[in-house]
């Protein structure tokens, strides 16, 4: 069964940083892209990031409201994707999760974790 | 940067065929995704490269694509589809970055 479990969530100051973590389980987890995707309270989706394969380099790619503050990065040795947060500000809060690649970008999804950016 | 546009609600009634639509300049030249999501439930893939099903998901499940726009088609519509709907793809531009549309929730009247 595939699986994968985040933790790192929680409260943060405005200016702090932050890092999640996603272990994973089931699935050759260094033959998978893997990305990070938000949700704030009440809103839709929004794409983070992602990490491509050894393969490509583990490139990483993110969106423009994160570029420059996050970091994405995976240890295959671990099966764990991560997800380093600086800089971050009150619209930051939100719950993230972490998805696997197959056949979209989220064939299997973490259960979420909420980070909460509040003085 | 690249925009995905969906519309914000759609009802229906039971039996009913839904049908959600999703816009985007890119959407010829590249493939378009569609996720359900449940209030505290994360997303749920329904259709991968604009029609293919995954397993598991029902047939009543369908996409289409013409052009600059993409839709998911659910016949049959069962009060369990009452949920957001959002349509992902990619932009044109490399790294082709992926984004999402704003959702859709889907009314089962």
């Amino acid at each position: 069964e595939v699986q994968l479990v985040q933790s790192g969530g929680g409260l943060v100051q405005p200016g702090g940083s932050l890092k999640l973590s996603c272990a994973a389980s089931g699935f050759t987890f260094s033959g998978s892209t893997m990305h990070w995707v938000r949700q704030a309270s009440g809103k839709g989706l929004e794409w983070i990031g992602r990490i491509r394969i050894k393969a490509n380099n583990y490139a990483t790619t993110y969106g423009a409201s994160v570029k420059g503050r996050f970091t994405i990065s995976r240890d295959d040795s671990r099966n764990t994707a991560y997800l380093q947060m600086n800089g971050l500000k009150n619209e930051d809060t939100a719950v993230y999760y972490c998805s696997r690649s197959r056949l979209g970008i989220g064939d299997n999804w973490g259960q979420g974790t909420l980070v909460t950016v509040s003085s | 940067s690249y925009e995905l546009t969906q519309p914000s609600s759609v009802s229906v009634s039971p039996g009913q065929t839904a049908r959600i639509t999703c816009s985007g300049d890119a959407l010829p030249n590249q493939y378009a995704y569609w996720y359900q999501q449940k209030p505290g439930q994360a997303p749920v893939l329904v259709i991968y490269k604009d029609s293919e099903r995954p397993s598991g998901i029902p047939e009543r499940f369908s996409g289409s694509s013409s052009g600059t726009t993409v839709t998911l088609i659910i016949s049959g519509v069962q009060a369990e589809d009452e949920a957001d709907y959002y349509c992902q793809s990619a932009d044109s531009s490399d790294p082709y970055p992926e984004v999402f549309g704003g959702g859709t929730k889907l009314t089962v009247l």
